[in-house]
């Protein structure tokens, strides 16, 4: 099936400073979306993103859908100690319309 | 708003014994995802429902697991009979058809299988 590479499994960082994770796939997706995921919850769909090229910001987040629609990435600028967690992404191809989750990565902020 | 809900939160149970997870859509979604959550393989979808009706339940491990939506805001994941290997994260999650990508999820069902 199809599968995403995401980048970095981990990061930690000092607070203030800026984070940059990624995703990369051999196949074309349609959408792409970045999840949060917080200790001992559910994802939360932070940024959805729909046509190739696209740049979407949310906040500190800024999330932009590659030109060849195999690959986004996620910043976060400025971060702060509530951003802790795991960040998803995930892919949608087909009439279906599933969701392919990367393998998440989790970052941590120091103080 | 009142948003995805799933019980019981925590689930221990010995090997052999029958597990039923239980989730409660968002008021007004038509479409309901199972999905498990482990180290090693991640986030998988299990299989999922638009207006109730199963659409793809390729996700599902094997016949142990069954799951069931009898009516248009509740769904059913079944293990039975269950083993160590289940021991996950079950969440589910909800959306409105057509924008099934758009997908709100519960918090979780930690189940431990002895």
């Amino acid at each position: 099936g199809q599968q995403l590479n995401q980048s970095p499994q981990s990061m930690f960082i000092q607070e203030g400073e800026d984070v940059s994770m990624n995703c990369t796939s051999s196949s074309i997706f349609n959408t792409w979306l970045w999840y949060k995921q917080d200790p001992g919850e559910g994802p939360v769909l932070l940024i959805a993103l729909y046509k190739a090229g696209e740049l979407t910001s949310n906040g500190r987040l800024t999330a932009q859908f590659g030109i060849t629609r195999k690959d986004s990435f996620l910043n976060i600028s400025a971060s702060i100690p509530s951003d802790v967690g795991i960040y998803f992404c995930a892919g949608v191809s087909g009439s279906a319309r599933q969701l392919t989750f990367g393998s998440g990565t989790q970052l941590t902020v120091l103080p | 708003d009142a948003g995805v809900i799933q019980s019981p939160r925590h689930e221990v149970t010995e090997m052999g014994q029958e597990v039923t997870l239980r989730c409660k859509l968002i008021s007004g979604h038509n479409s309901l995802f199972w999905y498990r959550q482990t180290m090693m393989r991640g986030l998988e979808l299990l299989i999922y429902f638009n207006n109730n009706v199963p659409i793809d339940d390729s996700g599902m491990p094997e016949d142990r697991f069954s799951a069931k939506m009898p009516n248009a805001s509740f769904s059913t994941l079944k293990i039975q009979p269950s083993e160590p290997r289940d021991s996950a994260v079950y969440f589910c999650a909800s959306s409105l058809w057509p924008a099934q990508e758009t997908q709100y999820f519960g918090p979780g069902t930690r189940l431990l299988v002895l």
